[in-house]
């Protein structure tokens, strides 16, 4: 086991493309978290996973802002129309279900530019 | 709510001095707390994490955080520097429905 991984790890587009970004957990986690970072501050959360299921995600930042985890593995999260103001470090983060105390191992992130 | 405070934006020490990054929590309830740290173009990994069992917590690298509740701070120290010990540090406490709640970080720097 790798940890987690994510793709892209940089992303550069133009304002008011889409674009996606896919993470993939550890396999044995079902939990899966999405956060954001910008430069100078500690992640943000947006959203998370407990299996295929979206638990919360009343803090994804515009209706711009999907995820998804179809299979219950893998996760995307998707931007659409973006903004300057999306640029930022996206991060994935992935726990085993089942204890309150469970740690979250975060992949590499992906630095998201928009020009 | 939960919140956390991260007193220092950045701290400097020499190499092979003791280490002390602050960190101030609120919680309304016996929180689970962890520090994190993000080394340049690197993922962010655990350092350590306390949940309520010893106060006293030991992490990797030398790193150690005590809780004190009636203080409501979870500081973390090392007693002796390293060069590779440059990088960012997140205090950060979960909050009930498993969202971490992070600090603004503290930039720790080593002077050779």
């Amino acid at each position: 086991d790798t940890g987690v991984s994510q793709n892209p790890r940089h992303k550069i587009t133009k304002r008011g493309q889409n674009v996606t970004f896919r993470c993939d957990p550890i396999s044995e986690h079902n939990r899966l978290y999405w956060y954001r970072q910008t430069l100078g501050q500690g992640p943000e959360f947006l959203t998370y996973f407990q299996n295929e299921a979206q638990l919360e995600k009343s803090r994804l930042l515009s209706d711009r802002f999907s995820a998804e985890r179809p299979k219950g593995s893998f996760s995307t999260l998707e931007i659409q129309r973006t903004e300057q103001g999306d640029s930022a470090m996206y991060l994935c983060a992935s726990s085993p279900a089942g204890s309150a105390t469970d740690t979250q191992y975060f992949g590499p992130g992906t630095r998201l530019t928009v020009l | 709510a939960q919140s956390v405070t991260q007193l220092d934006s950045h701290v400097s020490v020499s190499e092979g001095t003791p280490v002390l990054l602050r960190c101030n929590y609120s919680s309304s309830y016996s929180p689970s707390l962890f520090w994190y740290v993000q080394h340049p173009n690197k993922g962010l990994q655990l350092l350590l994490k306390y949940t309520s069992a010893a106060t006293l917590v030991k992490g990797i690298n030398g790193f150690e955080a005590e809780f004190k509740k009636s203080e409501t701070s979870f500081h973390l120290t090392k007693p002796s520097a390293h060069m590779s010990d440059a990088a960012e540090y997140f205090c950060v406490v979960r909050s009930s429905n498993y969202q971490l709640i992070w600090g603004a970080g503290t930039k720790l720097i080593i002077k050779p």
